[in-house]
């Protein structure tokens, strides 16, 4: 059980473009997600909490108008990144709690921007 | 601030050797901690989690001990494989921040056969 999946699994896209990920949690209810950010040998940094119903709230330098996130249902937050840049390419990993607070986390998507 | 430190970066060991990885916090008010194993390219599988009440879990050939006074944890892991062979992270859950982790840099494990 407590299986969280990520789409795209990797993603390349041109400067300039946004870009979606979704996080969804597939046998359970996510009352809170996470979305994190790792570069490459480095350790993961949180960026924002969401809530399901409610917006948001971002980790201190994170730009909220960059990292759209949406918590429009229990089992799904979408990350967008907005007209994306070389310098956001990276790994972004999401977790998910129900009603503990164990956080389930999904396989990550490789972003490449161009 | 709460931070993380994982001691050593990297660590390469002959299989079937016993070893221990470290790490440590800056704030001991935490609410537990957890150690993952992150292979290549991949997300986190949690290893163990400690409450901040206990001192220790263990599960198979893993053994993680938490210090909480000093700030101090130890992942042991007892007769290595190359199967082993991962990043490994600890992470502790902040009190009273809706379960926020903080991440430690990770130690990446290379087990030789």
């Amino acid at each position: 059980g407590a299986v969280v999946s990520q789409h795209p699994s990797w993603v390349i896209c041109k400067s300039g473009t946004s870009v979606k990920i979704e996080c969804r949690s597939l046998d359970f209810q996510a009352t809170t997600m996470f979305w994190y950010r790792q570069f490459p040998k480095q350790s993961l940094m949180l960026m924002a909490t969401s809530n399901e119903g409610s917006k948001a709230t971002y980790e201190q330098g994170v730009e909220k108008d960059k990292f759209l996130i949406n918590h429009a249902s229990l089992t799904l937050s979408t990350l967008t990144v907005t007209s994306a840049h070389p310098e956001d390419s990276s790994f972004y990993i999401c977790s998910a709690t129900g009603t503990g607070e164990t956080q389930y986390f999904g396989p990550g998507t490789r972003l490449l921007v161009l | 601030k709460q931070e993380v430190t994982q001691i050593p970066a990297a660590l390469s060991v002959p299989e079937g050797e016993n070893l221990v990885l470290n790490c440590s916090f800056t704030d001991s008010a935490i609410y537990n901690l957890q150690w993952f194993r992150q292979d290549p390219g991949k997300g986190l599988t949690s290893l163990l989690l400690i409450q901040s009440s206990q001192r220790e879990q263990t599960s198979g050939r893993l053994n993680a001990s938490l210090d909480k006074s000093s700030g101090r944890s130890t992942l042991y892991i007892a007769a290595s494989q190359p199967g082993d062979s991962a990043t490994y992270l600890c992470a502790v859950t902040v009190n009273n921040q809706g379960g926020k982790l903080i991440f430690g840099q990770g130690t990446e494990l290379s087990v030789k056969p």
